[in-house]
């Protein structure tokens, strides 16, 4: 069965980075994108982008432009998320989000709370 | 970009009532239109995809309609644990994936 396994919260300062992991596993990791989608407390989804774990290739949603950086390694089918310059209001829950078909998101990690606070 | 326009934000019902939830695309998005679930403390759940296809192992109380901008989500029966938050997304402007603001709904 399909699983995405996301790394364990992280609590940064602000200015800082953080790289989120999200291991797959019960699928062909390289057939499929690889989405985030974060929440930030007591909010609604946000997109930040997609990877295409095949190629390498990455969107990125227009507001995370220069500040986020997805990665993928194949040998071990693990997609990372990397936010820069961290600020308070990047304070949420960060999804790692397989799709199922054009544009789906059909499996989802279990999320992993990043706080900045100084 | 694409605004996703979602309404109502909250909204109280019956078990047994039928509820239904907008979203409203600030273009045309032909049928390029999803709906998630989200129970508290949970990832998100995809329920319909292309607008108006259930997703598999979904129950078929959970439907969905439209095209161009204007899409609806229906619950037929509202049952318990249908208690959580629904977000419509779009994917005709990719790669600029959009949500919509999220209807909360509670057990009246």
């Amino acid at each position: 069965q399909v699983q995405l396994v996301q790394s364990g919260a992280e609590v940064k300062k602000p200015g800082a980075s953080v790289k989120v992991s999200c291991k797959a596993s019960g699928y062909t990791f390289t057939g499929y994108y690889m989405h985030w989608v974060r929440q930030a407390p007591g909010q609604g989804l946000e997109w930040m982008g997609r990877i295409n774990p095949n190629s390498g290739g990455t969107n990125y949603a227009q507001k995370f432009q220069g500040r986020v950086t997805m990665t993928r390694d194949t040998s071990i089918s693990t997609a990372y998320m990397e936010l820069s310059r961290l600020r308070s209001d990047d304070t949420a829950v960060y999804y790692c989000a397989r799709e199922v078909g054009y544009g789906s998101l059909g499996y989802w990690g279990q999320g992993t709370l990043v706080t900045v606070s100084s | 970009d694409i605004q996703m326009t979602q309404s109502p934000s909250s909204l109280s019902a019956s078990v047994g009532d039928r509820v239904t939830i907008t979203c409203q695309a600030s273009q045309d998005i032909s049928n390029y239109l999803n709906w998630y679930q989200q129970k508290p403390g949970k990832a998100p759940k995809l329920l319909i995809y292309d607008a108006s296809n259930l997703e598999t192992g979904v129950p078929s109380r959970f439907s969905g309609s439209g095209s161009g901008t204007d899409f609806t989500f229906t619950i037929s029966s509202l049952q318990p644990e249908d208690i959580a938050t629904y977000y419509c997304q779009q994917y005709d402007n990719l790669p600029q994936y959009t949500f919509g603001q999220g209807t909360k709904l509670e057990i009246k």
